[in-house]
């Protein structure tokens, strides 16, 4: 049962144009929300996240977007760059007991910036 | 980037044999992670650690054991390879303080076969 969904393998968009990467949860308990990008033959790289009492946060080019009701989030990149041509992972947080806590990934989605 | 190394990067080696993989960190960090990444289930949690000598299992740790015997070293080991563990191997860390605002910080990855 895949509690975190990105539906969409692969996404192609044009320099400078925006980006949206959308994820998809079903676990209520879901409390903490992060987005990493990852480069080829590397290690993924944490980019934002979000909690759950927030609707949105910003870092410069990227903002992610939380809708909890629908049990959704997206990261926008605005503008996109060629350089942010990488497989980006959504992830998520819930308690896990104890003094610990574990992150539950989606599959993937693989973003292509087109100089 | 956070200090974290993984030995070997790569490793090939014959079905039925043992295999240890080591991730090193140097930020001091008490919890530590080790995931493998196969095509088309995105990154999957083995074992976990909370601290040296405190372990607990992950979603897919059946053939896999883990030892924490120090704070800066956490080890993987397939006591006896099969064709199904061929995968890459990430190892994380976590400052985690038992909130849900720590982000983990990934290793580069072994990249391991199994003949």
């Amino acid at each position: 049962d895949q509690q975190v969904k990105q539906n969409s393998p692969s996404l192609s968009v044009q320099e400078g144009r925006i980006s949206i990467l959308n994820c998809d949860y079903t676990n209520s308990m879901f409390d903490y929300f992060l987005w990493y990008k990852k480069y080829p033959a590397e290690g993924p790289t944490f980019l934002i996240s979000i909690s759950s009492i927030k609707d949105k946060n910003e870092d410069g080019r990227f903002t992610v977007f939380l809708n909890k009701s629908a049990k959704h989030l997206s990261l926008h990149i605005v503008p996109s760059q060629p350089g942010d041509s990488a497989v980006y992972f959504c992830a998520a947080s819930a308690w896990g007991g104890g003094s610990n806590y574990k992150l539950t990934f989606g599959k993937g989605t693989l973003l292509t910036v087109n100089p | 980037d956070a200090g974290i190394t993984q030995s070997p990067r790569h490793k090939v080696t014959e079905t039925g044999t043992p295999v240890t993989l080591r991730c090193h960190q140097t930020e001091n960090h008490r919890y530590m992670y080790w995931y493998r990444q196969d095509p088309g289930h995105g990154l999957r949690l083995i074992h976990y650690s909370y601290g040296v000598k405190d372990t607990d299992k992950g979603e897919v740790s059946d053939g896999y054991s883990v030892s924490r015997s120090k704070t800066e070293d956490f080890l993987l080991t397939l006591e006896s390879a099969t064709s199904s563990q061929t995968s890459v191997y990430f190892c994380a860390i976590s400052e985690g303080t038992g909130s849900s605002n720590q982000p983990q910080h990934f290793g580069d990855g072994t990249r391991l076969s199994i003949l």
